[in-house]
């Protein structure tokens, strides 16, 4: 089955840096990507995602890059703010044996990221 | 418009009991995941509802199950409960194969003594 690592598991940055969370994913035929955004004790939000016929995509702050050849995924925040301290998952929805998706998510294990003022 | 609701929002039963946790997807909505998300974890596939029928099952063992009805809302029943079932449920909705992406419900926090 799919296996997703992330790294790094935290990440501490000052106010106005850039941050990079980046994973691998191991099944080749896996078709789109999402990260997602879990303040504490909250529901896991999507921020953006990316399918695999598109190498990268952006949105104001965010942008996520896809390398399919070496199946890896990079979330890139810009200009960090404190409010964007929390943790971050990537994932990847698998595809079955038929080349259909049934949507299985497969998460990587998250990245704290806090942004000091 | 409606995200998705869960409920009980926590819960607290003890070893050998049995739980029944709730799931209401977003309006327009048609499967349901659920998930595991153990503390400092990743959340964990356990099973996919669409037409009423698990299509797909992560490793989870047979105690846990559930249903999907006939207006789209899913149960996950857990029996024989450990320790280690200790974790925040989390139910998510999307079309057929995740079209449109996924949304989350807030979870079910359940405590197992």
């Amino acid at each position: 089955g799919e296996n997703v690592e992330q790294h790094p598991s935290t990440l501490s940055v000052q106010e106005g840096d850039s941050a990079v969370i980046k994973c691998t994913y191991s099944d080749s035929a896996s078709n789109y990507f999402p990260w997602y955004k879990q303040e504490l004790g909250k529901r896991p939000q999507l921020i953006i995602d990316i399918r695999s016929n598109v190498g990268e995509k952006k949105d104001q702050r965010i942008a996520v890059t896809l390398n399919k050849t070496a199946k890896h995924f990079s979330l890139h925040i810009t200009e960090t703010q404190p409010e964007d301290s929390a943790v971050y998952f990537c994932a990847a929805r698998d595809v079955n044996a038929g080349g259909t998706s049934y949507g299985k998510l497969t998460f990587g294990q998250g990245t704290i990221l806090t942004v000091h003022p | 418009d409606a995200g998705v609701t869960q409920s009980p929002t926590h819960l607290i039963k003890t070893r050998g009991q049995q739980v029944t946790l709730r799931c209401s997807p977003k309006s327009g909505h048609d499967t349901v995941s659920w998930y595991q998300q153990a503390l400092g974890q990743g959340p964990q596939f356990i099973f996919q509802y669409y037409e009423e029928e698990e299509r797909q099952r992560g490793n989870f063992p047979d105690r846990f199950s559930g249903h999907q009805f006939p207006n789209y809302s899913s149960e996950l029943n857990v029996n024989a409960l450990l320790l280690g079932d200790s974790a925040l449920y989390l139910c998510a909705s999307s079309l057929e194969g995740g079209l449109g992406g996924y949304t989350f419900g807030s979870g079910t926090r359940l405590t197992v003594v």
